[in-house]
Parts: C-alpha cells; sequence; structure tokens
C-alpha cells in the first residue's frame, strides 16, 4: 500500500464550487504539505503544518485553506473554485525526527484538478 | 529572480550516454540539497540528497554541490530508457522555525532513446 494517499486522483468541477482535496499518510510523519504543479511554474508550497496544532502559510495560500484533522491526514480546500486553481495538487510529508534535518519530504500520487 | 534556477529543458539523449543535469541558486543559506524524479503522471521521488558540498553516489547516480559557486549537479551514468523523467532540484535552510522549506527548480525534462 501507498504510503502517501491523496483523493480524488482526479476532479472536474465549474467555477464557485467547494472543493476538498484529502491526504493520508501511513509513513507515521509529523509534518505534511500542500502543494500544487504548473507547467513552467515548477512546484510551489500552498500550506503546511508542523503537527495537529500547526498551520502555516506557504508561497500561495490566497484562495485556500487547510485542516489537520489528525496527524495522518491533511486537508486542502477551495472555498469557490476558479479557473487559475486548475493544477496537480500534491500531499508530501516529512519526518522531524528523522536526524537530518533535511526536510526530505515524501511525495503522494498528486489529485488533478480541472476548474472550468 | 527566483531562488532556484533549472533549465526545463527538454533533454533528449541515447541510451548509454552520460547525463548531466544542473541547478544554480542564489541564496547561500541552502544547506541540504536533493534531487526528486517525477514520471508523467506521479508525484516526485526522492532520488538523491547531500548536505553541503561533496558528492555522492548512488549506483549510476552522482550528485555533485558545489556551494562556492552556487551549482548543483546531477550525473547519470549510462543512461537508460527507463530514466526517462523529469528531474527535480531542491534545496533547504538549516533552520527549524521555517520548517525546512523545500525550494524547488521547475525540473528538467529528460528523454532516453533506445
Amino acid at each position: 500500500d501507498a504510503d502517501v494517499t491523496q483523493t480524488p486522483r482526479n476532479r472536474i468541477t465549474k467555477t464557485g464550487k467547494r472543493i476538498m482535496l484529502e491526504c493520508s499518510q501511513t509513513k507515521g510523519h509529523d509534518r505534511m504539505y500542500w502543494y500544487r504543479q504548473d507547467p513552467g511554474l515548477g512546484l510551489r508550497l500552498i500550506y503546511y503544518s508542523f503537527d495537529v496544532k500547526d498551520i502555516n502559510k506557504g508561497e500561495i495560500s490566497d484562495g485556500y485553506s487547510v485542516s489537520r484533522q489528525a496527524q495522518a491526514k491533511f486537508s486542502l480546500s477551495l472555498e469557490s473554485a476558479i479557473p487559475n486553481q486548475t493544477a496537480l495538487y500534491f500531499c508530501a510529508t516529512s519526518d522531524l525526527f528523522r536526524g537530518r534535518g533535511s526536510n526530505e519530504q515524501f511525495f503522494g500520487p498528486g489529485t488533478r484538478l480541472t476548474v472550468l | 529572480q527566483k531562488e532556484v534556477e533549472q533549465d526545463p529543458g527538454p533533454l533528449s539523449v541515447p541510451e548509454g550516454a552520460i547525463v548531466s543535469l544542473n541547478c544554480t541558486y542564489s541564496n547561500s543559506a541552502f544547506q541540504y540539497f536533493m534531487w526528486y524524479r517525477q514520471y508523467s503522471r506521479k508525484g516526485p521521488e526522492l532520488l538523491m540528497y547531500t548536505y553541503s558540498s561533496g558528492n555522492k553516489e548512488d549506483g549510476r547516480f552522482t550528485a555533485q554541490v558545489d556551494k562556492s559557486s552556487k551549482y548543483i549537479s546531477l550525473f547519470i551514468r549510462d543512461s537508460q530508457p527507463s530514466d526517462s523523467a523529469t528531474y527535480l532540484c531542491a534545496m533547504s535552510k538549516s533552520n527549524s522555525n521555517s520548517g525546512y522549506a523545500l525550494n524547488f527548480g521547475k525540473g528538467t525534462s529528460l528523454l532516453v532513446t533506445p
């Protein structure tokens, strides 16, 4: 079984709809991240969370919100989707106590979101 | 100017060639350097990790970091068609308060032809 799973894998929605993307992990990591990937722009950080009680904005948090329901679950919401939020969304995890301090991150398979 | 620059390619090489992939960066605070490989329609997977300057070898892959030049490289020896993917460089500072945020390059698309 995959260590980091994302649901749904694909989603098509309309402008103005509320969308939630979910991420679950079985790696036991404390840190979780949400990124979006766009052609020509690479991976950009939306939000990250150190633990259940900690949420931090990333580079491009406007228009998004997150919820860390448990150590293993981190969801991303688009309250009112717009077409320029069409992208590939990735969840990632890392382990504070891994010992290297390098923030090696492990990615899920991604959610392809299309906003019409 | 982005903190991490990476030529998007595409780079096309014949099977068996040596591939050189590179990134430059502007922030001297970066201490940790990583290479991720991303196949089409998949999430990035960690390929190589290096701390500070120096070389690291893992099978056909060698990662090099030159902090004085702010330049990192990934070499792939005896390239195979299965190496065809997008390669992303990433780096982070040693700062726990920032959550060790990763800064990614845009990725280089590599095609190895049989």
